[in-house]
């Protein structure tokens, strides 16, 4: 069964860190784009960051410079390092493989980021 | 960045209504448009892709259509599992970007 299935998440203060992780079964996360979309309370989709299979990497202005995206190969598992997190970035977290034509399944189950003090 | 529009932001339904919901980008993204489902509480589904490809496993009254900037998703006959909010998202230009939602309510 092609399925991701995430963990980490929670509360966190200002300025502090978090590792989201992002377990893929049915396919591996080396051969494809693998992206991380967030939903903030009450709001829409925005793609945060993606990984694709040669290896480069995209952020969003948002995230740039304080979020890292990677993958484990031999784990087949997808990262995202979050450091110096502010309260905008107090989301739902949800990874994703992007297909070729850029459409996105599975989804993550989702993961709770609070950034407060 | 390509900006996605949909309306109406909102809208409410009967069951067995035909819903139509449109999206409309900021530049032409050929057929590269995908929509999704999302409840609360859960992840999105994607149900539409290349704007009319309908995804394995979605029921059949779903249907998309549109190219250049203008888009629509049909449902033919709401259903009571319908009532969800919906997404469209571009996949023409990085980076991919969404519309802000339409949420269909039970009238």
């Amino acid at each position: 069964e092609v399925q991701l299935v995430q963990s980490g998440g929670g509360l966190v203060q200002p300025g502090g860190s978090l590792r989201l992780s992002c377990a893929a079964s049915g396919f591996l996360v080396s051969d494809t784009y693998m992206s991380w979309v967030r939903q903030a309370p009450g709001k829409g989709l925005e793609v945060v960051s993606v990984i694709y299979s040669g290896g480069s990497t995209y952020y969003a202005d948002s995230v740039k410079g304080r979020f890292t995206i990677s993958r484990h190969n031999s784990k087949n598992t997808l990262y995202l390092q979050m450091n110096s997190l502010r309260a905008e970035d107090t989301a739902v977290y949800y990874c994703a493989r992007d297909h070729s034509d850029g459409w996105f399944d599975p989804w993550g189950q989702g993961t709770l980021v609070t950034v407060s003090s | 960045d390509i900006q996605m529009t949909q309306s109406p932001s909102s809208l409410s339904a009967s069951v067995g209504d035909r819903v139509t919901i449109t999206c409309r980008a900021s530049q032409s993204i050929s057929h590269y448009l995908n929509w999704y489902q999302q409840t609360p509480g859960k992840a999105p589904k994607v149900l539409i892709y290349a704007a009319s490809t309908l995804q394995s496993g979605v029921p059949s009254r779903f249907s998309g259509s549109g190219s250049g900037t203008d888009f629509t998703l049909s449902i033919s006959s709401l259903q009571p599992e319908d009532f969800a909010t919906y997404y469209c998202q571009q996949s023409y230009s990085t980076p991919w970007t969404f519309g802000q939602g339409t949420k269909v309510e039970i009238k």
